[in-house]
């Protein structure tokens, strides 16, 4: 029933590391989002997806690397993990632009 | 660039209390403006919405209006509860910016008994 849904909600690990986090929404929209949490609370995008294109990338390490199959998926693969990425992590999702978005648990990343 | 800034928090208040959090915005164009709440530990939940001018957003007692003028909107609830306790983070989107929702930094609400 879960209409946004990431797995894991939580991931612990090393320095150096590559790790995945998988997102699949269930309501049919079209556009996907990463966005990340930092220890303040502040949420920034990362990136966007429409229709499986890519559509924001907003000046993101190389390091990340978001994969959508298809449009109800969007992953994010991050290479080379450092301290500096830990935070939480959300995927969120909208029927279009300029309206609302439905918003994941969240994964919470702690590298170690 | 287009910019969102809410009150500092923390806001502490006591049960049956008036809260207003304060947001105002910077945009080229005409944003849509929206409320979330981000419980501990949960993810963010839409709250409200408004999509233009002198719009009134309404949900659970929370409400918020759409000022063009002030370029705000502020988040009001006459009578807060202690399961009101959470983040409220202020957003905008803008047709022309393929949809990413742009956050204020969140205030934190504390309710006491």
């Amino acid at each position: 029933d879960t209409a946004v849904s990431q797995t894991p909600k939580y991931l612990v690990t090393q320095m150096g590391n590559d790790k995945s986090i998988k997102c699949e929404q269930n309501l049919g929209h079209d556009t996907m989002y990463w966005y990340k949490q930092d220890s303040k609370k502040f949420l920034k995008i990362m990136f966007s997806y429409n229709n499986k294109e890519l559509i924001i990338n907003e000046t993101v390490p190389n390091r990340f690397s978001p994969k959508s199959p298809d449009k109800a998926h969007l992953n994010l693969h991050i290479n080379s993990l450092e301290l500096g990425d830990s935070a939480v992590y959300f995927c969120a999702s909208s029927p279009m632009t300029n309206t609302e978005a439905f918003f994941g648990q969240g994964t919470r990343l702690t590298v170690v | 660039g287009n910019s969102v800034t809410q009150m500092e928090g923390p806001v502490t208040l006591s049960e049956e209390a008036f809260l207003t959090i304060n947001c105002t915005y910077t945009a080229t164009g005409y944003p849509s403006l929206f409320w979330y709440v981000q419980y501990p530990g949960e993810g963010l939940q839409l709250l409200l919405k408004a999509t233009k001018a002198d719009d009134k957003g309404s949900n659970k007692g929370f409400e918020a209006t759409y000022r063009k003028e002030t370029t705000s909107f502020h988040l009001e609830k006459g009578s807060v509860q202690v399961s009101d306790s959470a983040v409220y983070f202020c957003a905008l989107t803008l047709s022309s910016n393929t949809g990413k929702l742009i956050f204020g930094q969140g205030t934190t609400l504390q309710v006491k008994p």
